[in-house]
């Protein structure tokens, strides 16, 4: 069963303005850390932005904030005033400790294109 | 600043070679992982690491093998490469945390690996 569904596998987006990637997750655990990476053409994976699942307040950190609504299991992924280097594949994950607490899970990713 | 390094940015193997991935981080970290990235697929686990000589199989073992001799060394092996096994392959590391579940994965930079 997919843990990750991330819905958009291509997006547009002009500079400046902001946009929504979305990902839902799948568990039964209460206790669980989503997390945002982006991959540039370089092929490296950086680290965005965490969310704990016990978290009330949605993490932020610079231009990045995640629309966490817990109900839902979503876990959306917010870029404000997009500049041409947010472009890149976007991936989200999670840390699910239910069975084995080691592993991390991947949507399928979502590239993204910041239009001049 | 943290790291985690492998051997190759790009491999061509011929069909049936025993290839070798290596994967070294500096971080102290207790988990290491191997993962293949395809397109549309996102990222899918192959083995994991919690410790040194301890391995886990992840959701795609088949066809390949690890090696944890070392806390900071992973590797992958690919006993008889085959043509399907053609793809982008990427190392991380993590602390253990136990169920805590913040503590986010560090990439190596991938091997793009083609086998003919």
């Amino acid at each position: 069963a997919q843990k990750i569904t991330q819905t958009q596998p291509g997006m547009f987006v002009q500079e400046k303005e902001a946009v929504t990637l979305d990902c839902t997750y799948d568990t039964s655990d209460q206790s669980y850390g989503l997390f945002w990476y982006k991959q540039p053409s370089s092929g490296e994976m950086i680290f965005l932005i965490y969310q704990g699942s016990y978290d009330e307040q949605n993490a932020t950190e610079g231009r990045y904030s995640l629309n966490f609504q817990k109900a839902r299991k979503s876990a959306n992924l917010v870029i404000s005033a997009s500049q041409l280097g947010d472009s890149a594949m976007y991936f989200c994950a999670m840390r699910d400790p239910g069975g084995d607490f080691n592993k991390f899970y991947f949507g399928s990713g979502t590239k993204l294109n910041v239009k001049p | 600043d943290v790291k985690v390094t492998q051997s190759s940015r790009y491999l061509v193997k011929r069909t049936g070679e025993k290839v070798f991935l290596e994967c070294v981080q500096d971080m102290d970290h207790e988990n290491m992982f191997w993962y293949r990235q395809d397109p549309g697929l996102g990222l899918r686990l192959i083995y994991f690491s919690y410790d040194v000589k301890m391995k886990e199989k992840g959701d795609i073992p088949e066809g390949y093998s690890v090696s944890r001799e070392k806390k900071e060394r992973f590797s992958l092996i690919l006993e008889s490469a085959s043509t399907n096994q053609t793809s982008m392959y990427l190392c991380a590391s993590s602390s253990l945390g136990g169920r805590e579940v913040k503590y986010e994965q560090y990439f190596g930079p991938g091997t793009r690996l083609t086998v003919t």
